[in-house]
């Protein structure tokens, strides 16, 4: 079973719609993170969550919203869709971060939701 | 600001060995991580050095040079399955991470 889910997967929608991604996770992490994709960009941080009563704004979260609705749980929105908001999206999640040298605390990424606004 | 530059495109050919270089410029710095995407996937960790010098793990090795702000990973014994983007990633904050555009890796018979 995999420990970061995505819904949907893909999803063609149009100018001017709402439209609601969803990120849910097995994995007992606390902090969970919402990554937007272009093709030459890389991944490029749209929000992020350290618990539940946590939520910030990342790189570019203009035109997007996000809620927190329990630990495994945080899904993405997107008030009023246009064109450019066409991309790959990923959630992620990370154990807390410890600050000793050797320790890490890598992010797990779900499998990706391909969003395509004609 | 943060800058993480990387080369877009890289060829390999298979059983050859590839240099993966990353440089970075950023307002912190906890670690840099290395990830392997396949086309359409999500991206999967592969490695993470804090320290300066090499940490080998079986094919592929990873080194860091803090003063020059660079590092590289390095894939040994290139298979064909090892055709992917390959991303750096800066810890700039705690566990947030600052993404380089990534390095398309093809690999050919």
């Amino acid at each position: 079973d995999a420990d970061v889910t995505q819904t949907p997967r893909n999803r063609i929608t149009k100018t001017g719609k709402r439209i609601m991604l969803e990120c849910s996770q097995t994995k007992g992490h606390d902090r969970m993170y919402w990554y937007r994709q272009d093709p030459g960009l890389g991944l490029r941080l749209i929000y992020y969550s350290f618990d539940v009563k946590d939520i910030n704004k990342g790189e570019i979260s203009d035109g997007y919203s996000v809620s927190r609705q329990a630990q495994a749980k945080f899904s993405l929105s997107l008030e009023s869709a246009i064109p450019n908001q066409t991309a790959l999206y990923f959630c992620a999640t990370s154990p807390p971060y410890f600050s000793r040298d050797g320790e890490h605390n890598e992010q797990f990424f779900g499998p990706g939701t391909r969003l395509t606004v004609l | 600001g943060q800058n993480i530059d990387q080369p877009t495109e890289m060829t390999a050919t298979e059983g050859a060995i590839v240099q993966i270089n990353c440089t970075y410029q950023t307002s912190g710095f906890n670690g840099l991580f290395w990830y392997q995407q396949h086309a359409g996937e999500a991206p999967t960790f592969l490695s993470y050095n804090v320290l300066d010098g090499l940490e080998e793990k079986g094919r592929f090795s990873s080194f860091l040079s803090r003063s020059k702000g660079y590092s590289y990973l390095l894939l040994k014994e290139l298979q064909m399955k090892d055709s992917a983007s390959y991303l750096c990633a800066v810890d700039n904050a705690g566990n947030m991470l600052t993404f380089g555009g990534g390095t398309r890796l093809m690999v050919k018979p």
